[in-house]
C-alpha cells in the first residue's frame, strides 16, 4: 500500500445500528495515524492521534484501533445517532515526515 | 483561544485576477498546513510552514500559487492570475509539533472564479 485507503466510501446505516470502517496505509516508517470527523460545510475536527501498535483510543460511542505491524486501523460507532452523519478522514504520517496524508474519507449516514 | 482564523470565509473573483487567502494559527503552534478540498482530489496538502520556514511545497500546483509566512501568527496563500480550476475551499490548519500532534482547522475559505 503506498497511499491511505479507507473502506467504505460510503455508508449508510439506522439510529442504533453500530459500524465500523477500515484505514490502511503503508506499515514501514509508521509514525502516526490520525482520524478526523468532518461535517458538511464545516472544517475537519481531530478524533485521535494513535502511535503505538496495538493502541485503542475512546470517545464517547466512538473508539479506534491501530495495528501499524499490518498496516490499519478501525474506527468504531457504537449506537450510531443522526448527529455522527459525517464523513470520517484518517490520515497517516511516516517516519520523519510532519505533514499528513490523508484518505478519501468514509461518509457515513446515519438515518432517524 | 479562537482557533485557526481563516479570511475572508468566501471569494469570487474574476478569472485573471490576484486572489489572496489569509491564515491565522493557534498561538505557540509551530507548524502551519494549507490544504485545497476539491471534489476530484478530496483534501490535499499544498504546502507546510514550521517555525514560519517553508518545510515542504511540492503539492503547490504551479507558479502562479505562492505562500508565505512572515510571522508566527500570519500567513498568506496567493494566487495569481487566478483561474476558474483553481475554485475549491482552501483550509489553513496549525498543530504544535507536527504530525504526532492533531491539526486544528479553520473554517476555509471558499474560492470560486469566474
Amino acid at each position: 500500500i503506498l497511499n491511505v485507503e479507507q473502506s467504505p466510501q460510503s455508508l449508510h446505516v439506522q439510529e442504533g445500528d453500530s459500524t465500523n470502517f477500515t484505514c490502511s496505509f503503508p506499515s514501514s516508517n509508521f509514525y502516526a495515524l490520525h482520524w478526523y470527523r468532518w461535517e458538511t460545510a464545516k472544517s475537519p475536527e481531530a478524533l485521535f492521534v494513535m502511535t503505538l501498535n496495538g493502541d485503542e483510543k475512546k470517545k464517547g460511542r466512538i473508539s479506534a484501533t491501530l495495528n501499524t505491524k499490518e498496516g490499519y486501523s478501525y474506527l468504531y460507532i457504537k449506537g450510531s445517532q443522526p448527529e455522527d452523519s459525517a464523513t470520517y478522514l484518517c490520515a497517516y504520517t511516516s517516519g520523519s515526515a510532519r505533514q499528513l496524508t490523508f484518505g478519501s474519507g468514509t461518509q457515513l449516514t446515519v438515518l432517524p | 483561544d479562537a482557533g485557526v482564523i481563516q479570511s475572508p470565509r468566501h471569494e469570487v473573483t474574476e478569472m485573471g485576477q490576484e486572489v489572496t487567502l489569509r491564515c491565522k494559527p493557534i498561538s505557540g503552534h509551530d507548524y502551519l498546513f494549507w490544504y485545497r478540498q476539491t471534489m476530484m482530489r478530496g483534501l490535499e496538502l499544498l504546502i507546510y510552514f514550521n517555525n514560519n520556514v517553508p518545510i515542504d511545497d511540492s503539492g503547490m500546483p504551479e507558479d502562479r500559487f505562492s505562500a508565505k509566512m512572515p510571522n508566527a501568527s500570519f500567513s498568506t496563500l496567493k494566487i495569481q492570475p487566478s483561474e476558474p480550476r483553481d475554485s475549491a475551499v482552501y483550509f489553513c490548519a496549525s498543530s504544535l509539533r507536527g504530525g504526532v500532534n492533531e491539526q486544528y482547522f479553520g473554517p476555509g475559505t471558499r474560492l470560486t472564479v469566474t
